[in-house]
């Protein structure tokens, strides 16, 4: 079955050090979306992609960056990590044919960053 | 600014009981989903809605589309434990990317048994 993963589910890093998130899809889909979750927030976009070598920021895309090689995945990297990045992250999916209404976005599991 | 926002909140019911949640916003959506969310997991998608006034119905589960295209809202019947989880609403915003989602700030559930 098609699936969507991430790992590390769980990381524990220090300040200043560059941190990466992985996540891997099998849905053969164009999109791929990087998520932060934080109490009162919901879900906050950081960045996405409709293809290969194609990114564009969302609207917390500070500190991030993705590069997207391959159509199955999409790394996030932070580039030198802050308190203020520990949050639960998730990536998702959605197939990318276009359309009226929103797609299905499928998300993976979330992993929980917390920056000391 | 959250361009989405949900209440309430927090919500706990005991089971049997009925609830709504609410998502509004002052822009106008092109369409709008629901998500639920369970503990440790990513969210799932119950329902999209995309015209205007639109109602579906998912088991005990109602969900509406208002006429604006600004707000919907999520019903529950009979609520049971296994409905407990962070619902959350998410738009595409009228004119701009159908793929690119704004989610609301969740509506936590617990219902007890």
């Amino acid at each position: 079955d098609a699936e969507i993963t991430q790992s590390p589910r769980h990381k524990i890093t220090e300040t200043g050090r560059q941190v990466t998130l992985a996540c891997h899809q099998t849905w053969n889909h164009n999109n791929m979306f990087w998520y932060r979750q934080d109490l009162g927030h919901g879900l906050r976009l950081i960045h996405y992609s409709y293809g290969v070598q194609d990114t564009n920021k969302g609207e917390v895309s500070d500190g991030y960056s993705v590069s997207r090689s391959n159509t199955e995945d999409l790394p996030l990297t932070l580039e030198s990590a802050a308190s203020s990045q520990t949050s639960v992250y998730f990536c998702a999916s959605s197939e990318g044919v276009g359309g009226g209404a929103a797609e299905t976005q499928y998300f993976g599991p979330g992993t929980r960053l917390l920056v000391l | 600014t959250q361009l989405l926002e949900q209440s309430p909140q927090f919500l706990s019911i005991q089971e049997g009981e009925n609830l709504t949640v609410y998502c509004n916003s002052s822009s106008v959506f092109s369409s709008l989903q629901w998500y639920r969310q369970e503990p440790g997991e990513g969210p799932v998608l119950l329902v999209t809605v995309v015209t205007g006034g639109e109602v579906k119905k998912l088991k005990r589960l109602t969900f509406q589309f208002g006429d604006a295209r600004k707000d919907s809202s999520l019903h529950i019947t009979a609520a049971q434990p296994g409905d407990t989880g962070l619902y959350l609403c998410a738009g595409a915003r009228y004119g701009g990317a159908t793929n690119k989602l704004i989610f609301g700030t969740g509506t936590l559930l617990a219902v007890q048994p």
